[in-house]
């Protein structure tokens, strides 16, 4: 247990549904962040949150909106998804932007129909 | 953009052999991290290198950093079933963790 809960842990939709991710951490961290993981990918960093507020966007397709209404919990919104979406989903968080260690949730693992 | 190569992407060995992966970057590294993600689970992180030349150990796993900061190993000796999984180098971007490919661990009891 890392500190890092992610809720679902499982996702199947369709690629005109709506969903919400959901991650939260118990450790008191500033900074928070999304990555994506594909097979036979690295990971993916999508998003980063320092602070609340959003000081990164590796280029992902709008589809993918994320929200951090406060520095425990951090969302990841979905619409509109494509079956290439499809991976596993994974939340982390370290104590500042700049610090390196990062503690993992358990993921989502997502799959779009 | 900045890529840590590493190497090789799978290894299958026999319980109680060693085994190495490679972690490699065409620029010098400030640090490297390396992280565990057993099958179906998430990365742990294991440790972290930041002196050229540094080599720490945990029980069976040995780390080190070349002395030239732009490649690192990590080496399991005497694998166990235990030891299973994929494990990944990082390194650190602006402001970010970019991740190597993987090597993903697999044991014959």
């Amino acid at each position: 247990e890392t500190g890092v809960t992610q809720t679902p842990r499982h996702l199947v939709m369709g690629m005109t549904n709506k969903k919400s991710l959901k991650c939260e951490q118990h450790l008191g961290h500033n900074a928070m962040y999304w990555y994506k993981q594909s097979a036979k990918k690295p990971l993916e960093l999508m998003f980063v949150y320092s602070l609340e507020e959003r000081v990164e966007n590796n280029s992902v397709p709008s589809r993918f909106s994320p929200e951090c209404p406060n520095s425990s919990h951090l969302f990841l919104h979905l619409h509109t998804l494509q079956p290439e979406d499809s991976a596993l989903y994974l939340c982390a968080s370290s104590q500042d932007r700049g610090q390196i260690k990062q503690f993992f949730g358990p993921g989502t693992r997502l799959t779009v129909l | 953009g900045q890529q840590v190569m590493q190497i090789p992407q799978y290894q299958h060995v026999q319980e109680g052999e060693d085994f190495t992966t490679y972690c490699n970057s065409s620029t010098t590294l400030s640090n490297i991290q390396w992280y565990k993600q057993r099958p179906g689970g998430h990365p742990v992180f294991l440790i972290q290198l930041v002196k050229s030349g540094e080599v720490k150990k945990q029980k069976r796993l040995t780390f080190q950093f070349g002395e030239a900061k732009k490649n690192s190993s990590l080496h399991i000796t005497a694998t166990q079933t235990t030891d299973v999984g994929t494990y990944f180098c990082a390194q650190q971007g602006a402001q970010k963790l970019v991740f190597g490919q993987g090597t993903r661990l697999t044991i014959n009891p």
